[in-house]
């Protein structure tokens, strides 16, 4: 059964503090994985990864795959509080087209 | 530009009854994604249109359907709805088919089912 889960599944950090976010993936065909933000309701994208071992970055964000073992990984550094938010990790993989199976999310909070 | 805008934005419906929410793309994306989110299953793909033609669809019942117009707006139905259907919908719409690097989502339609 193709699954993706996150963890951890809530986190609360200082402001200042760098947090790592973790996602694993079982699924068969995989395309992509991607990273949201999801502060009130619609999610922000953020990364897409498709190859192992390259770090993407943007900002204070980033984010590597690991294909081999079958995850990856989102880090926020020197966190704020407006990255207070809930964090998911999707994979993108071929069944009859293209389909996303999302984790259920990380929930981080930062507090001043 | 005006972004993804998706209608209605709350909705009360009871069980039995079929609903149709609507989602208009942002100007000159010609492809629109549903989803589902729910406390407990998260976030889940129901399906993609593009060029008014579903091109993916998720695990879902085929009491979820939905249809895109030649103007790519378009709308999701549920029929016979049951109290577990009560959740966020959230329409998405990008420029190419398939494109998640330029997939904007909308504000969503609040659902729920007595």
């Amino acid at each position: 059964e193709d699954k993706v889960v996150q963890s951890p599944l809530s986190l609360v950090v200082h402001e200042g503090d760098t947090v790592t976010l973790n996602c694993s993936y079982e699924v068969t065909n995989f395309r992509s994985l991607l990273w949201y933000k999801q502060e009130k309701k619609a999610p922000t994208f953020l990364f897409m990864l498709t190859s192992s071992g390259i770090e993407k970055k943007s900002g204070r964000l980033s984010s590597i795959l690991d294909k081999k073992e079958l995850f990856s990984i989102l880090n926020i550094t020197a966190t704020q509080t407006g990255d207070s938010a809930v964090y998911l990790c999707a994979v993108e993989h071929q069944v009859s087209g293209y389909a996303l199976n999302f984790g259920k999310g990380t929930s981080l909070l930062v507090t001043p | 530009k005006a972004g993804v805008t998706q209608t209605p934005r709350y909705l009360i419906k009871t069980r039995g009854q079929q609903v149709t929410l609507s989602c208009s793309p942002i100007s000159g994306h010609r492809s629109v994604s549903w989803y589902q989110q729910t406390p407990g299953q998260g976030l889940q793909f129901l399906f993609e249109y593009f060029s008014e033609t579903q091109r993916n669809k998720g695990n879902f019942p085929g009491r979820f359907s939905g249809r895109q117009f030649s103007n790519s707006r378009s709308e999701m139905n549920v029929s016979t709805l049951e109290l577990g259907d009560s959740a966020l919908y959230l329409c998405a719409s990008s420029l190419v088919q398939g494109s998640k690097e330029t997939q904007y989502f909308g504000p969503g339609t609040r659902l729920l089912v007595l």
